[in-house]
């Protein structure tokens, strides 16, 4: 079965630094590849997603990569913000984009320093 | 009332009680899942139904029992836990298993003395 590593497990960052948390997946059949967020005492919410026929995508602050060669993606925040204080999870699937393959990672808990 | 809610938010049980853990959606969603998250773990998908029908166990205890009598309740129906079982029980929905976006509860966090 898939196998999803994610790195670090916590990184704190300066106020308006970027940051970087990073994912490998064990499956080359995975094709769908979402990031989570969640606040704490608070449901995950889904904040980017990616699949496999592109590269790169953005939404303002927030970009996420894919590398299907090397089998990696990484989630990128440029001018953190205190309210990007959170536990980010990346999850891999190979079911067409479907929930009920998603394998998460354990999670990386973002810490934004004033 | 509106997205996926749980009840209750906080259960304390003992290993001989029996309880049930409630989850609805008012998203209009065919997919419902059971997702266990612990301490320092990845999120562990437990159950899957779609259009009322399971189609996912991963192997789970037992003593865990789900139950989904619409598509739009889902139980999970608990009896005889262990310590080890207390962790944070999230539901989701989806617009059905073949889209990717998962909307979570605000889960229901467990304790088993």
């Amino acid at each position: 079965g898939e196998n999803v590593e994610q790195h670090p497990s916590t990184l704190s960052v300066q106020e308006g630094d970027s940051a970087v948390i990073k994912c490998t997946y064990s499956d080359s059949a995975s094709n769908y590849f979402p990031w989570y967020k969640q606040e704490l005492g608070k449901r995950p919410q889904l904040i980017i997603d990616i699949r496999s026929n592109v590269g790169e995508k953005k939404d303002q602050r927030i970009a996420v990569t894919l590398n299907k060669t090397a089998k990696h993606f990484s989630l990128h925040i440029t001018e953190t913000q205190p309210e990007d204080s959170a536990v980010y999870f990346c999850a891999a699937s190979n079911s067409g984009g479907g929930a009920d393959g998603l394998t998460f990672g354990k999670g990386t808990h973002l810490i934004i320093q004033p | 009332e509106t997205g996926v809610t749980q009840t209750p938010r906080h259960l304390v049980m003992g290993m001989t009680n029996k309880k049930s853990l409630k989850c609805e959606q008012h998203l209009g969603h065919n997919a419902m899942y059971w997702y266990k998250q612990s301490a320092k773990k990845p999120l562990e998908l437990m159950f899957v139904y779609s259009l009322e029908e399971r189609v996912e166990n991963n192997s789970v205890p037992s003593r865990f029992s789900p139950e989904c009598p619409n598509s739009s309740h889902l139980f999970l129906h608990l009896h005889t836990l262990q310590p080890e079982d207390s962790a944070l029980y999230l539901c989701a929905s989806s617009q059905d298993p073949f889209t990717g976006e998962l909307f979570f509860g605000e889960g229901s966090r467990l304790t088993v003395l």
